[in-house]
């Protein structure tokens, strides 16, 4: 079975910062992974994805990540975060050719002014 | 406003009631999922149909019985729940799968469903 593993559950970053949020997975086959993100009060929103080709994709709102086959890793980077990316950023995985989505726990973002 | 909706936005019930969640998507998709999104837990996949008919069923108590009547809407129909199953369910959409194996989900906001 796939697991998402989330490292952080909490971050508290002052504006400015630079944001890294941990995700591995463990599945053997082929996978498709996605950031998604819940700001207060709104809807899951997709942040990034990566099916295939370069493995460092570029979402919205300046977010990207890197996809590391090796490492199992998928980590979600920002140089620079504002106070509008405090929210909730989920890691997600599923199998190639899958419906099923398979989500990490979470991890809070709070960015201080 | 996703494409998603989802009715009622919040729901409380008792133990013996019987209610119904609502999904319908306006984004052409041919598949549709229910999650269940508890504090401190990753979201759970419940359901998932495509065209109809259920592709997945992730032991889910029977006190949820699914049904998708067509492949816009979705309904979670519920009975006998207990106070562990207060949540937010959220309903999703996607297309199937494409030939590069990938599919991206759709959100709605959710029902925020309190049992007493």
């Amino acid at each position: 079975a796939q697991s998402v593993s989330q490292h952080n559950h909490h971050v508290i970053l002052s504006e400015a910062a630079s944001l890294e949020l941990g995700c591995n997975y463990s599945y053997g086959g082929t996978v498709n992974l996605f950031w998604y993100v819940q700001y207060p009060g709104q809807h899951l929103q997709l942040l990034l994805k990566y099916f295939s080709g370069d493995p460092l994709v570029k979402g919205i709102k300046g977010f990207e990540a890197e996809f590391i086959k090796s490492k199992f890793s998928f980590n979600l980077r920002k140089p620079s975060v504002q106070w509008s990316d405090t929210a909730e950023y989920f890691c997600a995985v599923n199998a190639y050719s899958g419906y099923a989505l398979n989500f990490g726990k979470g991890t809070s973002l709070l960015v201080t002014p | 406003e996703t494409g998603v909706t989802q009715t009622p936005r919040h729901l409380v019930m008792g133990m013996t009631n019987k209610k119904s969640l609502k999904c319908e998507q306006h984004l052409g998709h041919n598949a549709m999922y229910w999650y269940k999104q508890s504090a401190k837990k990753p979201l759970e996949l419940m359901f998932v149909y495509s065209l109809e008919e259920r592709v997945e069923n992730n032991s889910v108590p029977s006190r949820f019985s699914p049904e998708c009547p067509n492949s816009s809407h979705l309904f979670l129909h519920l009975h006998t729940l207990q106070p562990e199953d207060s949540a937010l369910y959220l309903c999703a959409s996607s297309q199937d799968p494409d030939s590069s194996g990938a599919n991206v989900l759709t959100f709605g906001a959710g029902s925020r469903l309190t049992v007493l």
